[in-house]
């Protein structure tokens, strides 16, 4: 089955870290960019970072940038997201993202999973 | 960055109606939108890729047109799955970037 599971999610003090990971399964997972998207409660989608598929090589929006890290091993068929520094506007359903095309990025998303919360309060 | 802006943000509409959705860009991205459909607790969807492309098993009644600034979601046929909050989002320059939503609902 073609599918992408997170997990990770969870409550946080401001200023903690947590590791989310993406298992994929059902397609040639180094052959595709993925991605993070969030969703704060009640809001809009927000794009959070990439990591391509053969180099691994991350891209972060500026928010994030310097607190998250992207990586993948494509041994596993898996992507991470470290958060550190967390902050209160971080709180969001996190979800990770296929790209439509093999070898593309930036791309849209045709295959996402069924997201992680993470909350950040104290 | 890019912004995308949707119109409406919310829409009410009847079963049968033909219902049509904007999103505006910031800059031109020439085909590199995307648009998705959201429903309550769920991941989004992909509909439409490269402005126009309709995703391998979305119904035909969903269309996509548009390039450079300029986009549209049609629905022919509202149907009554399709209650839902769509989103535009642009893939042609980081930061990838959304458009703010537009609510469908009876």
């Amino acid at each position: 089955e073609v599918q992408l599971v997170e997990s990770g999610g969870g409550l946080v003090q401001p200023g903690g870290s947590l590791r989310l990971s993406c298992v994929a399964s059902g397609f040639t997972f180094n052959n595709y960019a993925m991605s993070w998207v969030r969703q704060a409660p009640g809001k809009g989608l927000e794009w959070v970072s990439v990591v391509t598929g053969r180099h691994g090589t991350p891209t972060y929006r500026d928010s994030v940038e310097g607190r998250f890290t992207m990586s993948r091993d494509n041994s596993k068929s898996t992507t991470y997201l470290q958060l550190n520094s967390l902050r209160a506007e971080d709180t969001a359903i996190y979800y990770c993202a296929k790209g439509v095309e093999a070898a593309i990025a930036p791309d849209a998303f045709d295959l996402w999973g069924q997201g992680t919360l993470v909350t950040v309060a104290s | 960055d890019v912004h995308l802006t949707q119109s409406p943000s919310f829409l009410s509409a009847s079963v049968g109606e033909r219902v049509t959705i904007t999103c505006r860009a910031s800059q031109g991205i020439s085909s590199f939108l995307a648009w998705y459909q959201q429903k309550p607790e769920k991941a989004p969807k992909l509909l439409i890729y490269s402005a126009s492309i309709l995703q391998s098993g979305v119904p035909s009644r969903f269309s996509g047109s548009g390039s450079g600034t300029e986009f549209t979601l049609t629905i022919s046929s509202l149907q009554p799955e399709d209650f839902a909050t769509y989103y535009c989002q642009q893939f042609n320059f980081y930061p990838l970037t959304f458009g703010g939503g537009t609510k469908v609902e009876v």
